[in-house]
């Protein structure tokens, strides 16, 4: 149980270009859904937590503008990265925590490369 | 800001080593969950604690959750190589957010 998957795991794209990535809860109903920003050796930066018919909350710094996420339904959440520049290149990780819930379970990720 | 800075960072140790690794905060937190994370993956969770004192085992990792509820631990008896990884402590409040700690990885060599 409180399987996440991602799509996709890996995609590159040219600068200037929108790229969406998918996050579903496969065998249960995510209340709430969190997109994380990892760099290379280093911990999870939460992005943004987003409740299901709801607006996304972002963290400080994080550009709601840039970082679009829509949580259309109980088991799925896409984040798109808009205008795409190098510097958004990055591991990019969701996770999605059940009604009640404390835990989080997380997708197995997706590795962004703008060139 | 919430911190979790764990030690050690990094950890490179012998098969059959034990090793413990640290999680500590200045805040208080209402539960501590523990990751492992491999390369090119996303973390999976090992274990939630919730109650200050608490230790929990899973096979031989033991957690331990500190009294005041600010720390934790977590330590592995006999490594193998498989424990290999990055381990992340993350913390939970009052909000559905997590704070995930420094992180430590750690390397078994066979």
């Amino acid at each position: 149980g409180a399987v996440v998957s991602q799509h996709p795991s890996r995609v590159i794209c040219k600068s200037g270009t929108s790229v969406k990535i998918e996050c579903r809860s496969l065998d249960f109903q995510a209340t709430t859904m969190f997109w994380y920003r990892q760099f290379p050796k280093q911990s999870l930066m939460l992005m943004a937590t987003s409740n299901e018919g709801s607006k996304a909350t972002y963290e400080q710094g994080v550009e709601k503008d840039k970082f679009l996420i829509n949580h259309a339904s109980l088991t799925l959440s896409t984040l798109t990265v808009t205008s795409a520049h190098p510097e958004d290149s990055s591991f990019y990780i969701c996770s999605a925590e059940g009604s009640g819930s404390v835990e989080q379970y997380f997708g197995p990720g997706t590795r962004l490369t703008v060139t | 800001t919430q911190l979790l800075e764990q030690s050690p960072q990094f950890l490179s140790i012998q098969e059959g080593e034990n090793l413990t690794v640290y999680c500590n905060s200045s805040s208080v937190f209402s539960s501590l969950q523990w990751y492992r994370q491999e390369p090119g993956e996303g973390p999976v969770l090992l274990v939630t604690v919730v109650t200050g004192g608490e230790v929990k085992k899973l096979k031989r990792l033991t957690f331990q959750f500190g009294d005041a509820r600010k720390d934790s631990s977590l330590h592995i008896t006999a490594a193998q190589p498989g424990d290999t990884g990055l381990y992340l402590c993350a913390g939970g409040g009052n909000t559905d957010k997590l704070i995930f700690g420094t992180g430590t990885r750690l390397q078994v060599f066979p």
